[in-house]
């Protein structure tokens, strides 16, 4: 079965406290894997790809096949991080997404 | 470049009615795709649409909906209506669709009483 689990519904972090948003993924095939976000007020939007191997935000994520899970992480959180992340995948020529259920990072100052 | 745009962002509807939900692209892209927004489930897809052709469809009773006309722009229809349907739902854009980046409109938010 296609699936995306992201086992913590909300996450709890100290500023300057590095951070793990877990994502796992059971696919058969070789999927795209996707983080997304969703500030306050703001509409869902995308954070970064694992095919671009980019760091954005200070945000990285490595897809590692073997253990099947692009965990989402952050040396240094802000409080500027707190909102709903989501881990989704694609897969070519399926023409739909699978999202996880999300994670709710909450920065204390 | 205009954003992915939601019409209405609210809605009130009771039980067994049906409700139309609109959805225009960013321009030039062709794919919309649909999702169904709840706390407790996430984002669930609902259908997405190419060219006026529905390509792929989630696990959603047939009371769900949609097309989409030669402009790209994109209808989702619910019919009779539950209280369950109560939702945020979502549009998305992409160039063509596949793995591309989803580009999401802002909702609207659908309530059943």
């Amino acid at each position: 079965a296609q699936r995306v689990t992201q086992p913590e519904k909300l996450l709890s972090v100290f500023k300057g406290a590095p951070v793990e948003l877990k994502c796992n993924y059971s696919y058969s095939g070789s999927p795209e894997l996707f983080w997304y976000v969703q500030y306050s007020r703001q509409r869902l939007q995308l954070l970064l790809r694992h095919i671009s191997r980019e760091s954005i935000k200070g945000f990285t994520a490595d897809l590692n096949k073997g253990e099947t899970s692009f965990h989402l992480k952050k040396p240094f959180a802000q409080e500027e991080d707190s909102a709903m992340y989501y881990c989704a995948l694609s897969g070519l020529e399926t023409y739909k997404y699978i999202f996880g259920t999300g994670t709710r990072l909450k920065g204390l100052a | 470049k205009a954003g992915v745009t939601q019409t209405p962002r609210y809605l009130i509807k009771t039980r067994g009615q049906q409700v139309t939900l609109s959805c225009s692209p960013i321009s030039g892209h062709r794919s919309v795709s649909w999702y169904q927004q709840t706390p407790g489930q996430g984002l669930q897809f609902l259908f997405e649409y190419f060219s006026e052709t529905q390509r792929n469809k989630g696990n959603f009773p047939g009371r769900f909906s949609g097309r989409q006309f030669s402009n790209s722009r994109s209808e989702m229809n619910v019919s009779t209506l539950e209280l369950g349907d109560s939702a945020l739902y979502l549009c998305a854009s992409q160039p063509s669709g596949g793995d591309s980046p989803l580009h999401f409109g802002n909702g609207t938010r659908l309530t059943v009483t």
